[in-house]
């Protein structure tokens, strides 16, 4: 089936810096790609929707400042946690469908973000 | 607005018991799909079963199978015979038909033990 990955698996970084997650479609083309967000012991909640060639869609309440995201290929979709600090400490999960009739969503693996 | 509401925040059951995970949905969509997935402890979703809301028929996979009832909004989950290896967090999640977005609830966390 069609995989989804996303790199790294997890990232520990000082307060104040910037981490950029990568989820790639491996064998097939994703004009939209979604990313998600999961506290500890939480639920999955949707941050954005990464659109290639246009400008992401964000949810209410998330800052797109904050989170800048990047659809710049039909298979590369980035997500930057821009000066990061320890709320923002979280399991970062993108999924990406595929196109067609039998469409399907395929989720990553999921990143582990850690701000010290 | 859409909500998926999976009132069981914890099971814990012993191997070879049978086990439901309910899961109740709002949406004013007429067309939506529905979905459960298993999140176990190394964080990766595994895809369980993807049901539209114009096919109200149960379905059976193995020692899984969901009860699908539009007239009650729900899609509940039952796991016959458990195995330690269904211990994870279960959770049930909702699209519109028109968009890939989902909207999940917030989990049932399962423990088997043996």
């Amino acid at each position: 089936g069609a995989v989804v990955s996303q790199h790294p698996s997890w990232v520990i970084c000082k307060s104040g810096t910037s981490v950029k997650i990568e989820c790639r479609s491996l064998d097939f083309q994703a004009t939209t790609m979604f990313w998600y967000r999961q506290f500890p012991k939480q639920s999955l909640m949707l941050m954005a929707t990464s659109n290639e060639g246009s400008k992401a869609t964000y949810e209410q309440g998330v800052e797109k400042d904050k989170f800048l995201i990047n659809h710049a290929s039909l298979t590369l979709s980035t997500l930057t946690v821009t000066s990061a600090h320890p709320e923002d400490s979280s399991f970062y999960i993108c999924s990406a469908p595929t196109s067609g009739v039998a469409r399907e969503q395929f989720f990553g693996p999921g990143t582990r973000l850690t701000v010290l | 607005a859409q909500k998926v509401t999976q009132a069981q925040t914890e099971i814990s059951v012993v191997e070879k018991e049978d086990v439901t995970l309910d899961c109740v949905y709002e949406t004013r969509d007429t067309t939506y799909y529905l979905f459960w997935y298993k999140q176990p402890p190394s964080g990766e979703l595994v895809f369980l079963i993807r049901r539209n809301s114009f096919d109200e028929q149960n379905e059976i996979s193995g020692r899984y199978s969901w009860n699908f009832q539009k007239s009650t909004s729900s899609f509940n989950f039952t796991i016959t015979a458990s195995q330690v290896v269904d211990s994870a967090v279960y959770f049930c999640a909702l699209s519109s038909y028109n968009t890939d977005k989902l909207i999940f609830g917030t989990g049932t966390r399962l423990q088997v033990f043996p």
